[in-house]
């Protein structure tokens, strides 16, 4: 399967310091990422989705100006979590979307980050 | 209530049964994953379905996906340990750009 990697995978910062993680899709293009927040033992949460040379799309209730996405090229996206605080402590992952196949449209996930905010 | 609804949520068998996980919905979807995923790690693609009655084997998996594209399923035969952990369903739905998860079923098999 394709591949998707994450850096970093874990991080530790202050509170009100930003912290940027990066998504890279490695052996395809993909022109969609997506940003998701898992809390433990539970499913995804999608946070926002990544459009190459476009604005990102927040889901309802995600603020946009603190979780800031930039998919830049068509392998890479960036989510900068900015002013943390230890509620945004976490465990972030991303994918990329991949529709190379015609039919298939499938995502890949990275490995994931875990944000840990003192 | 979630677009497509995951059950059961907690499994805890012993090895070698067999067991079957299954996600619905009412919507129709383009196509339908199944991940697993365990702790500290990002989810790993089993398959992907995408016509409707489909049937994919993986191993001792098998998935199916629904006729009318709205329902799958992953049958697991003679469970190991190792297939101990989060299996997630998501699916795409046409015209929309993202995928919706289900809630995941935690499977624990105990030696």
């Amino acid at each position: 399967g394709a591949v998707v990697s994450q850096h970093p995978s874990w991080v530790i910062c202050k509170s009100g310091t930003s912290v940027k993680i990066e998504c890279r899709s490695l052996d395809f293009q993909a022109t969609t990422m997506f940003w998701y927040r898992q809390f433990p033992k539970q499913s995804l949460m999608l946070m926002a989705t990544s459009n190459e040379g476009s604005k990102a799309t927040y889901e309802q209730g995600v603020e946009k100006d603190k979780f800031l996405i930039n998919h830049a090229s068509l392998t890479l996206s960036t989510l900068t979590v900015t002013s943390a605080h230890p509620e945004d402590s976490s465990f972030y992952i991303c994918s990329a979307r991949d529709f190379s196949g015609g039919t298939t449209d499938t995502q890949y996930f990275g490995p994931g980050t875990r944000l840990t905010v003192l | 209530t979630q677009l497509l609804e995951q059950s059961p949520q907690f499994l805890s068998i012993q090895e070698g049964e067999n067991l079957t996980v299954y996600c619905n919905s009412s919507s129709v979807f383009s196509s339908l994953q199944w991940y697993r995923q365990e702790p500290g790690e990002g989810p790993v693609l089993l398959v992907t379905v995408v016509t409707g009655g489909e049937v994919k084997k993986l191993k001792r998996l098998t998935f199916q996906f629904g006729d009318a594209r709205k329902d799958s399923s992953l049958h697991i035969t003679a469970a190991q340990p190792g297939d101990t952990g989060l299996y997630l369903c998501a699916g795409a739905l046409y015209n929309f750009n993202k995928f919706y998860f289900g809630s995941g079923t935690k499977l624990n098999v105990k030696p």
